[in-house]
């Protein structure tokens, strides 16, 4: 079975931190994602990436970045956290983008407070 | 651009059959996928259909895909409490790392 983990479940930060999200796959995927998740808005997509070092941005990128230094890992960054950075923060992978049935395994998630 | 709609929230009570309703607009849709949410929890892939299909049945669910009018919905026959979580509809073209579209989420409640 493919197993996404991300480093914490819950993680509570002060507004200007720097806050680093992890997300580990185990299933050699080509493809990472980073969402954010809020009520009545469902997911949104942040950051993908499609291989190691590679990075495109989705739909909501300002205030995040992201890096990709090794296929397993892809990490969210928030360089200067803020509390509308308050959010479930979820992590996917998928198989190559070549494939037709690209369905993306996700991790639990982490519920990001910012005070 | 590609949307996928749903309504936010569904109430069924124990045993009845829930029915999910998703439509979405990109007409080149290959893949359509029903994904769960528990609470506090990440997404879980339910189950999928590929676009040359118009039913899929998998135990107590059951897809069904009206292509013409791109209609998707999911059918949970004799509802638990344990079926209560969040459903996501979501489409893909089949191409790029940026695949997916999803669809906002149904709250699905189980009244007893």
């Amino acid at each position: 079975d493919v197993k996404v983990t991300q480093s914490s479940r819950y993680l509570v930060k002060r507004t200007g931190e720097k806050v680093f999200l992890e997300c580990v796959q185990d299933m050699d995927h080509e493809n990472m994602f980073w969402y954010r998740q809020d009520p009545g808005l469902g997911l949104r997509l942040i950051y993908f990436s499609y291989d190691v070092k590679m990075k495109e941005k989705g739909d909501i990128p300002e205030g995040y970045s992201v890096s990709r230094e090794k296929k397993e890992r892809f990490s969210l960054i928030l360089e200067s956290a803020s509390t509308n950075q308050t959010s479930m923060y979820l992590c996917a992978s998928s198989l190559s983008g070549g494939r037709a049935r690209n369905e993306q395994f996700f991790g639990p998630g982490t519920r990001l407070t910012v005070l | 651009g590609e949307d996928v709609e749903q309504s936010l929230f569904l109430s069924v009570r124990e045993g009845d059959s829930s029915v999910i309703n998703c439509t979405y607009t990109d007409s080149s849709s290959t893949y359509l996928y029903w994904y769960k949410q528990e609470p506090g929890a990440g997404l879980q892939l339910l189950t999928y259909i590929f676009s040359n299909m118009d039913m899929k049945q998998d135990q107590r669910l059951t897809v069904l895909l009206n292509k013409k009018d791109k209609h998707l919905s999911l059918r949970i026959a004799d509802t638990q409490t344990g079926d209560s979580a969040i459903y996501f509809c979501a489409e893909t073209t089949g191409g790029g790392a940026d695949g997916l579209t999803f669809g906002k989420g149904t709250h699905l409640i189980i009244q007893p």
